[in-house]
């Protein structure tokens, strides 16, 4: 079974302030990892995704995920934060074989404070 | 290149109607999935239709149904509606050329019974 954990609900930062949000994830195999942002009445955007090679990934709109094997994560970062960050982030995996379903953490809502 | 597209956006209907959403994937997608998004259940996997035939199904009854059409739009079907399928049902596609290529969302569909 795959499985997503995204530990905390809320992320609360100050604007300018670095932003992180943790995802950890239960696959056996190596998986491939997601990070998409949801803003308010709109689907998903894709920020970033890791599959192989250099543990750390830079994406959309500054924001960077580090992959750690060893601890199984997946935390996604922004050096400064800015308030049009504020929105829904949620963590995915997906299995290289089998069914290649794409699992969901329940999402971080990130709140930065101007 | 347009995004994918979802018909329509809002949509109220009464317990014990059916209702079919509508999903235009973008060009050259071949591959469309689509969700469940609640406050309570998050986002949750209904089925994946790839070259018109299902590939992926998640744990829903039965009354929710799928197709995919040979130019690769897919549409949705819930039979005999219930209150808690009130939720944005979101669609999205990828190329389907690996379990690594990134999935794009359209902006959902927020059906409400009543």
């Amino acid at each position: 079974a795959q499985s997503v954990a995204q530990p905390e609900d809320q992320v609360n930062v100050a604007e300018g302030n670095p932003l992180t949000v943790k995802c950890t994830y239960s696959v056996s195999g190596n998986p491939y990892l997601f990070w998409y942002v949801q803003y308010p009445n709109r689907g998903l955007q894709f920020l970033l995704k890791y599959i192989t090679g250099d543990n750390l990934v830079k994406g959309s709109y500054g924001f960077e995920a580090e992959f750690n094997k060893s601890q199984t994560s997946f935390h996604l970062k922004k050096p400064s934060a800015l308030v049009s960050d504020s929105a829904l982030y949620f963590c995915a995996v997906r299995l290289p074989y089998g069914n290649n379903r794409l699992a969901f953490g329940k999402g971080n809502q990130v709140v930065v404070i101007p | 290149k347009a995004g994918v597209t979802q018909t329509p956006r809002y949509l109220i209907k009464t317990r014990g109607q059916q209702v079919t959403l509508s999903c235009s994937p973008i060009s050259g997608h071949r591959s469309v999935s689509w969700y469940q998004q609640t406050p309570g259940q998050g986002l949750q996997f209904l089925f994946e239709y790839f070259s018109e035939t299902q590939r992926n199904k998640g744990n829903f009854p039965g009354r929710f149904s799928g197709r995919q059409f040979s130019n690769s739009r897919s549409e949705m079907n819930v039979s005999t509606l219930e209150l808690g399928d009130s939720a944005l049902y979101l669609c999205a596609s990828r190329t389907r050329q690996g379990p690594g290529d990134e999935q794009y969302f359209g902006p959902g569909t927020r059906l409400t019974v009543t």
